[in-house]
């Protein structure tokens, strides 16, 4: 099955710094890569996903890109803001049946 | 806009006790999850299920079961709760068996037990 590495488990930035997040996959079958934010004491929402026909995705200050040959994607967030603290999760799988996540990076936006 | 509910938000419970974990999704959605979130190993799936009365095991199924009688809903059983069994745990729902499609979680339960 699937296995989702995710680093860093915590990363610290200044507001307006940018933010990184990468994770790798084992599963060269998976092609669907979501990306969770989840804020203390709330349920995880999708903030952005790509497919794997796609290389990069774009939404304001969030992009994700995914290198399929080396079965990595990461995150980025630009012009962090104190709103953006929380724990992001990514996961990989194959058609969301066997969807799989990572442990997790707690991001600290110090403003 | 889809809504997951879950039955509590908060439960103590002692070990032997039989706990039931109840989720309710109104979007008619195929897709069912079941997963506990425990720091430093990230959302674990339990079970999913892709259809009524059927059933798949996720990376951790063991000391849990499952029940889907009806679309809506998605049941977690925890035959005799153990205190390794405390946990966050988190119901998820989405749309179709076979497709790339979002997750969309419930608030979640706290379970502890004693």
């Amino acid at each position: 099955g699937e296995n989702v590495e995710q680093h860093p488990s915590t990363l610290s930035v200044q507001e307006g710094d940018s933010a990184v997040i990468k994770c790798t996959y084992s599963d060269s079958a998976s092609n669907y890569f979501p990306w969770y934010k989840q804020e203390l004491g709330k349920r995880p929402q999708l903030i952005i996903d790509i497919r794997s026909n796609v290389g990069e995705k774009k939404d304001q200050r969030i992009a994700v890109t995914l290198n399929k040959t080396a079965k990595h994607f990461s995150l980025h967030i630009t012009e962090t803001q104190p709103e953006d603290s929380a724990v992001y999760f990514c996961a990989a799988g194959y058609n969301n049946n066997d969807m799989r996540f990572g442990a997790g990076t707690r991001l600290t936006v110090k403003p | 806009d889809v809504k997951v509910t879950q039955s509590s938000r908060y439960l103590v419970k002692r070990t032997g006790e039989k706990v039931f974990l109840e989720c309710v999704q109104d979007m008619d959605h195929e897709n069912m999850f079941w997963y506990r979130q425990d720091p430093g190993l990230g959302l674990r799936l339990i079970y999913f299920s892709y259809d009524v009365k059927m059933k798949e095991k996720g990376d951790i199924p063991e000391g849990y079961s499952v029940s889907r009688e009806k679309k809506e809903r998605f049941s977690l059983i925890l035959e005799s709760a153990s205190t390794n069994q405390t946990s966050m745990y988190l119901c998820a729902s989405s749309l179709g068996r076979g497709r790339s499609d979002t997750q969309y979680f419930g608030p979640g339960t706290r379970l502890t037990v004693l």
